[in-house]
């Protein structure tokens, strides 16, 4: 699996936007994009993912860059629920493969 | 998707003995997997549970020491054996439906802690 790199920690406000960068410069053409999060004492759920364009749901965004070596997700509007331990992982297979994750801390 | 439960949710367990962990699932699913979480860590993958056949185990993780069962499309065993200290964990099922595009469920996990 193609390797990710993630600050290991960010911080923001409530409120305001909170961009999440992923590098990923190994990617390969048929790698998955997964951001996953993961709250305090619960297992990790669902954020978002892609292939190539950009994509939205309820959650938040994801940016992917032209030739694909990074990403970056994007909350809109941060809420103190938000503070997680957020993934970017690769995936061209049935598997996830978890790597360290940005810890996000939100202040009110 | 899938509402996954796993029983027990914690235990405390003594060195030596093995404890056996279930994970229910509401629906049929393609995949079915075991992760671990040591404390302060991110999630290591143990093992692929395959229906009807052995699991498919990670690098670094045995059959003799995570045996795991899979009898249909909706349940899964794992075991840890012959714990030590160092066992100690979050272990947690998750599960997908097949294809590198879909999302993946994780279950609430079960906290290990062996004295």
């Amino acid at each position: 699996d193609a390797k990710t790199t993630q600050p290991n920690s960010m911080e923001s406000n409530e409120e305001e936007p909170v961009h999440l960068p992923c590098n990923h410069s190994t990617i390969s053409g048929t790698d998955y994009i997964h951001w996953y999060r993961q709250l305090p004492s619960q297992g990790p759920e669902y954020v978002i993912h892609g292939l190539t364009s950009n994509v939205n749901n309820r959650m938040a965004s994801l940016a992917i860059a032209e030739d694909r070596k990074s990403s970056t997700l994007i909350l809109h509007r941060a809420t103190l629920r938000d503070a997680a331990v957020y993934y970017c992982i690769l995936s061209n297979t049935d598997k996830l493969i978890f790597g360290t994750g940005t810890r996000l801390q939100v202040f009110p | 998707s899938a509402v996954i439960s796993q029983k027990p949710s914690r235990d405390i367990c003594q060195r030596g003995t093995s404890l056996t962990i279930q994970c229910q699932v509401d629906s049929q699913v393609t995949m079915m997997f075991w992760y671990r979480q040591q404390p302060g860590q991110s999630l290591t993958l143990i093992a692929t549970a395959n229906q009807g056949s052995e699991a498919t185990y990670e690098s670094g993780f045995v059959i003799d020491k995570f045996p795991i069962s899979r009898p249909n499309l909706t349940f899964s065993t794992l075991t840890v054996s012959n714990m030590s200290p160092e066992d100690s964990s979050i272990y947690l099922c998750s599960v997908r439906f097949s294809g590198p595009y879909n999302e993946q469920f994780f279950g609430p996990g079960t906290r290990l802690t062996v004295l």
